[in-house]
């Protein structure tokens, strides 16, 4: 079974950092991408980003290109998603998502998604 | 970037009617890379249909996609009590890959 474990909940203060993670299991972590989807509270989806496992090439949405960093650790299978300095309009739900690659960057969609980790930031 | 817009923003309708969501790009979208999802309160998003009218494993056959170039749609047959939900349409043809805003369909 493909299951996306993500870490847990968070509370942290602003400017202070940040790392969660998404570590995949039931099938082989690099065929698939690793993508972050942002959910502010009572909000919509926003695509974040995506990493591929297989040469751990990245790619940002310009909306948050340089506000966060995607990783990941082939040996473990696990993806992760950080934040230097936290902002308060970083409280939000964070999902990581199995992307299904295809040729020149585009992909088929989503077809796993983790459980979502809370991210509250406030002083 | 090509923004999805969707329409209606919520949809009341009573179980067992037809549920009719549109998702509109602003440019033309390869059908192979459009994607809808459905989220209940509180769940992660699920998806329920790829490359615009495939199926995903396990999806009821009540749901269906169709559309092609800048126009989408997911049609519901006959709505049960747990199809009542947030409807996401997402586009992975170009980076970076955009979701429309979402339909809420509701009991009426």
């Amino acid at each position: 079974e493909v299951q996306l474990v993500q870490s847990g909940a968070e509370v942290k203060k602003p400017g202070e950092s940040l790392r969660i993670s998404c570590k995949g299991s039931g099938y082989s972590f690099t065929n698939y991408w690793i993508t972050w989807v942002r959910q502010m509270p009572g909000k919509g989806l926003e695509w974040m980003g995506r990493i591929d496992p297989s040469d751990s090439y990245i790619n940002y949405s310009p909306s948050f290109q340089g506000h966060v960093t995607i990783s990941l650790d082939k040996s473990i299978s696990t993806a992760y998603l950080q934040w230097s300095s936290l902002k308060a309009s970083d409280n939000a739900m964070y999902y990581c998502a199995r992307q299904i690659p295809g040729s020149k960057g585009h992909s088929k969609g989503v077809d796993s998604w983790g459980q979502g980790t809370l991210v509250t930031v406030s002083s | 970037e090509i923004v999805l817009t969707q329409s209606p923003g919520t949809l009341s309708l009573s179980p067992g009617e037809r549920a009719t969501l549109s998702c509109r790009a602003s440019q033309s979208v390869s059908s192979s890379y459009l994607a809808w999802y459905q989220q209940k309160p509180g769940q992660a998003p699920r998806v329920l249909i790829y490359g615009a009218s495939s199926r995903a494993t396990g999806i009821p056959d009540r749901f269906s996609g169709s559309g092609s170039g800048a126009d989408f749609t997911l049609t519901i047959s006959r709505l049960e009590p747990e199809d009542f939900a947030v409807y996401y349409c997402q586009q992975c043809d170009n980076s970076p890959y955009t979701f429309g805003q979402g339909t809420k369909l509701e009991i009426k």
